[in-house]
């Protein structure tokens, strides 16, 4: 089945810890995303991938580190310096030419205390 | 900085309403907008609009553009309870590499 995961689902975390959540796909989609959702919020950027071996940050980037090694990965790491780092991420992936047509994966809910 | 406002906040209807989500945007250099449905986790896509006054139709889901006001409805007609969401819009820029969402919309339907 073709698709895209996130795992896991539910993730804890002291404050001060770096956290990386998991982003696979296997669409054979150039694209990749990284979205934030705060409670009663839409999507926001967090840092993008076109191809392998570059990205471009987003619209809130700081406190962020992202690696896009192998086209079906693009993993997310919250690293202590992002200051309010509890909300639900979602990774989306899109093919070639049709970024709007974006497939999203089922989301990881990050929890720092 | 490009950006999308969508109004109401928040809506409840009964089934068989009909209802109209707004969004309105500011971007530089645009390029389209998209529309999508959040039930639990993900979005789905539903629309991608690019020219002014050309209604898309899914159903009883419609959706028009308007450049020069820079605007969209998404109207859904005869609401059921699996209507229920949050109804997400983004514009995609010129480069085609970004969307910049607006903050939703979310719709409660009651039997």
């Amino acid at each position: 089945d073709g698709g895209i995961t996130q795992s896991p689902k539910y993730l804890f975390r002291k404050e001060g810890q770096n956290v990386t959540l998991s982003c696979e796909q296997n669409l054979n989609h150039d694209a990749m995303y990284w979205y934030r959702q705060d409670p009663g919020q839409g999507l926001r950027l967090i840092y993008y991938s076109q191809i392998v071996n570059d990205f471009q940050k987003g619209d809130i980037a700081e406190g962020y580190s992202v690696s896009r090694e192998k086209k079906e990965s693009f993993p997310l790491t919250v690293t202590s310096a992002q200051k309010n780092p509890t909300a639900f991420y979602l990774c989306a992936s899109s093919p070639p030419g049709y970024n709007y047509e974006q497939y999203f994966g089922p989301g990881t809910r990050l929890t720092v205390t | 900085e490009d950006k999308v406002v969508q109004s109401p906040l928040s809506l409840v209807v009964h089934e068989g309403d009909t209802v109209t989500l707004n969004c309105s945007y500011e971007v530089t250099n645009f390029r389209s907008l998209l529309w999508y449905k959040q039930e639990k986790k993900a979005p789905t896509f539903l629309f991608m609009l690019t020219s002014s006054g050309i209604e898309k139709k899914s159903g009883r889901l419609s959706s028009i553009l308007d450049k020069k006001e820079l605007f969209s409805i998404l109207n859904i007609t005869a609401t059921q309870t699996g209507d229920s969401a949050v109804y997400l819009c983004a514009v995609e820029n010129n480069a085609g590499n970004m969307l910049t969402f607006g903050g939703g919309t979310r719709l409660m339907v009651k039997p």
